[in-house]
């Protein structure tokens, strides 16, 4: 059975960097992405980025200024940095598996495992 | 499909059939995916590729995608079923979006 699991802190300071990692059992790193996502306050959710096993990453357009996402597949972890933050980006934050394919002429983006996610608020 | 619109809300009786509907440009040229999302819960995957269910969804979700319009079928909505629901889809200039989310009510 495959499992993620946030761990890091809850609280960050404006202007500091919120790091987060996420530990990953029963499945292998191959053929997968790993993605972060975020749900602020009262909002939806907001896809921020993924890595694949080679370290290919994509993030997203309003966020990729602040993030950088990294794998280590030998500890079966990959982490969140999110730079410089603010009040915006207090939210619960989780870590999926996704998988993203070219199907009959379409894209396909399917994130089937989730974490259950890890609040971290942002104080000033 | 930059963008991805989702009704607010919908309210459905028990027994009876909830519709979701996701609209964005041309969203039928990609695949949709729909989360559940139950309050202190992590969202769970409902649909996939437009009209696929992961193992373990029951049977009365189905889902459909065609022309700038994709939709989530809750045919018997229960009480359980009652929770938000994002629509997701793949788009080449913003990558992965979500839809605002729908809070289904069963009343």
């Amino acid at each position: 059975q495959v499992q993620l699991q946030e761990s890091g802190p809850g609280l960050v300071k404006a202007s500091e960097t919120l790091s987060l990692t996420c530990s990953v059992s029963g499945a292998s790193f191959n053929f997968y992405y790993w993605t972060w996502v975020r749900q602020p306050p009262g909002k939806g959710l907001q896809w921020i980025g993924h890595i694949n096993y080679s370290g290919r990453t994509n993030y997203s357009p309003s966020l990729k200024s602040q993030v950088i996402i990294s794998i280590d597949t030998s500890k079966n972890q990959f982490s969140l940095k999110l730079t410089s933050v603010t009040a915006a980006d207090t939210a619960v934050y989780y870590c999926v598996r996704s998988s993203h394919d070219f199907v009959s002429g379409r894209y396909s983006y399917i994130m089937d495992v989730w974490g259950r996610g890890t609040t971290v608020a942002v104080s000033s | 499909s930059s963008e991805l619109t989702q009704p607010p809300s919908v309210s459905v009786s028990p027994g009876q059939t909830a519709i979701i509907t996701c609209s964005g440009d041309k969203l039928g040229d990609q695949y949709v995916s729909w989360y559940q999302r139950r309050p202190g819960q992590s969202p769970l995957l409902v649909i996939y590729q437009d009209t696929k269910r992961p193992s373990g969804i029951p049977e009365r979700f189905s889902g459909s995608n065609s022309g700038n319009t994709a939709t989530l079928t809750i045919s018997g909505t229960q009480a359980l079923d009652e929770a938000d629901y994002y629509c997701q889809a793949w788009d080449t200039n913003t990558y992965v979006v979500f839809g605002g989310g729908t809070t289904l009510t069963v009343l």
